[in-house]
């Protein structure tokens, strides 16, 4: 097993310009999430999925889109990126139920927004 | 709403031992978490409690007081490698599988 993994794991942008961050896993986990981490404020939850089909927003969702179309794919997109989303993004995912093991994260995404 | 809070710095010794608190006020509660992050990498999982006690594992050992809203994580025999920083999360509220953080414990660990 891959485990969770995130692609790119470096993005500069402009401001304006749009793009995808993408997450993958393939332990058939229900449940995935995106959160970023900005210093001194730890983990913040943006939003997430408890299966195919079904997102919800987390505590700072605003500027950022989801689908879950599949239960494998969690891609987080950025519609016009700007500055105050520099940042660095985890993906993460845990089993249907879960259980002591928790969630597991991928190796983050760190972008910079010019 | 949800609440954790965790000290922002501790330093230690090698060898030492170091306790990091953690306070919680959540809606729901079905486990609490201890993170460990280096610096430029994901976090990863140190260990579980959901019932009150004491959980060990090696030199890391959890703590947990449900009526207290409070859980402790113990570092004992510190060592150069553990300087990083300790992320309490709480699994709460009404969606299974969600994840509240503290802000998170950065421990640097003195020679």
């Amino acid at each position: 097993n891959a485990g969770v993994t995130q692609t790119p794991k470096f993005q500069v942008l402009k401001t304006g310009q749009s793009m995808t961050l993408q997450c993958a896993q393939d332990m058939n986990h229900e449940y995935m999430s995106w959160y970023r981490q900005d210093p001194g404020m730890g983990l913040r939850l943006i939003h997430y999925s408890v299966g195919a089909g079904i997102t919800d927003q987390g505590e700072v969702p605003n500027g950022y889109n989801v689908s879950r179309s599949t239960t494998e794919d969690f891609p987080l997109r950025l519609l016009s990126a700007a500055p105050s989303q520099t940042s660095v993004y985890f993906c993460a995912s845990s089993p249907p139920r879960p259980r002591k093991d928790t969630q597991y994260f991928g190796p983050g995404t760190r972008l910079t927004v010019l | 709403g949800q609440n954790i809070d965790q000290p922002t710095e501790m330093t230690a010794t090698e060898g030492a031992i170091v306790q990091i608190n953690c306070t919680y006020q959540t809606s729901g509660f079905n486990g609490l978490f201890w993170y460990q992050q280096h610096a430029g990498e994901a976090p990863t999982f140190l260990s579980y409690n959901v019932l009150d006690g004491l959980e060990e594992k090696g030199r890391f050992s959890s703590f947990l007081s449900r009526s207290k809203g409070y859980s402790y994580l113990l570092l004992k025999e510190l060592q150069m490698k553990d300087s990083a920083s300790y992320l309490c999360a709480v699994r709460g509220g009404s969606t299974l599988g969600r994840l509240y953080f503290g802000r998170g414990t950065q421990l640097t660990v003195w020679p």
